[in-house]
């Protein structure tokens, strides 16, 4: 079975400090996508990252981190230094079956509030 | 302009009626796809094409129908509205190669009463 869990429900933390999302993934898929998307208080959904299942190099995008680890099927993405506008709800996704379908399996999100 | 518009943004409509919701987009990709979220559940598929003349049914299709009148348009009916099909409504669109991109339009928000 395809699933991807988002155990935090909701998080708040204080401008500044740093910020752990987390993401659980199952497939039983050797070749996957996993995904980050950001869903402001508007309600669109902003891309954020896109890695495949072969590319376990951590990526660093500004204040942005995320961690793939295989191992442990996570996914985790860090924001260092939160902001007011990080407050949003952020999604974790698996992108399943053959790749580059699109189909995208989603996490229940967790929502960040950020407060000054 | 955004990639994928999606109309309406809102709507509010009662049990029983039909309601359509239209996506068009301009990046000239072959994949579209219609998503609903709903408040714990993250997005779940409805409906996805692959071009023109090819429409699947995704994880959540009961109660929905699409047409995908050209590549550009990919519209989603509710034939006979529920208070249970009250959501968020996302069209996405990719272009189906290695390392592509999913794009979301901005959402369409129904409520059914």
């Amino acid at each position: 079975a395809q699933k991807v869990t988002q155990a935090q429900t909701e998080i708040s933390v204080v401008e500044k400090e740093d910020v752990t999302l987390d993401c659980v993934y199952e497939t039983r898929d050797t070749t996957y996508y996993l995904f980050w998307y950001k869903q402001p208080p508007s309600g669109e959904l902003v891309f954020l990252i896109r890695r495949n299942s072969f590319d376990e190099q951590n990526e660093i995008s500004g204040r942005y981190s995320w961690n793939f680890q295989k191992s442990t099927s996570s996914f985790n993405f860090t924001i260092t230094a939160s902001q007011v506008v990080d407050s949003a709800v952020y999604f974790c996704a698996l992108e399943h079956g053959s790749s580059n379908t699109g189909k995208l399996i989603f996490g229940q999100g967790t929502t960040l509030q950020v407060k000054p | 302009d955004a990639d994928v518009t999606q109309t309406p943004r809102n709507r509010i409509t009662k049990t029983g009626k039909r309601i359509m919701l239209e996506c068009s987009q301009t990046k000239g990709h072959d994949r579209m796809y219609w998503y609903r979220q709903d408040p714990g559940l993250g997005l779940r598929l409805i409906y996805y094409s692959f071009d023109v003349k090819d429409i699947n049914k995704g994880e959540i299709s009961d109660g929905y129908s699409v047409s995908r009148q050209a590549q550009a348009k990919f519209s989603l009916s509710l034939e006979s509205a529920i208070p249970n099909q009250t959501a968020l409504y996302f069209c996405a669109t990719s272009d189906g190669t290695v390392g592509n991109t999913i794009y979301f339009g901005e959402g369409s928000w129904l409520t059914v009463v």
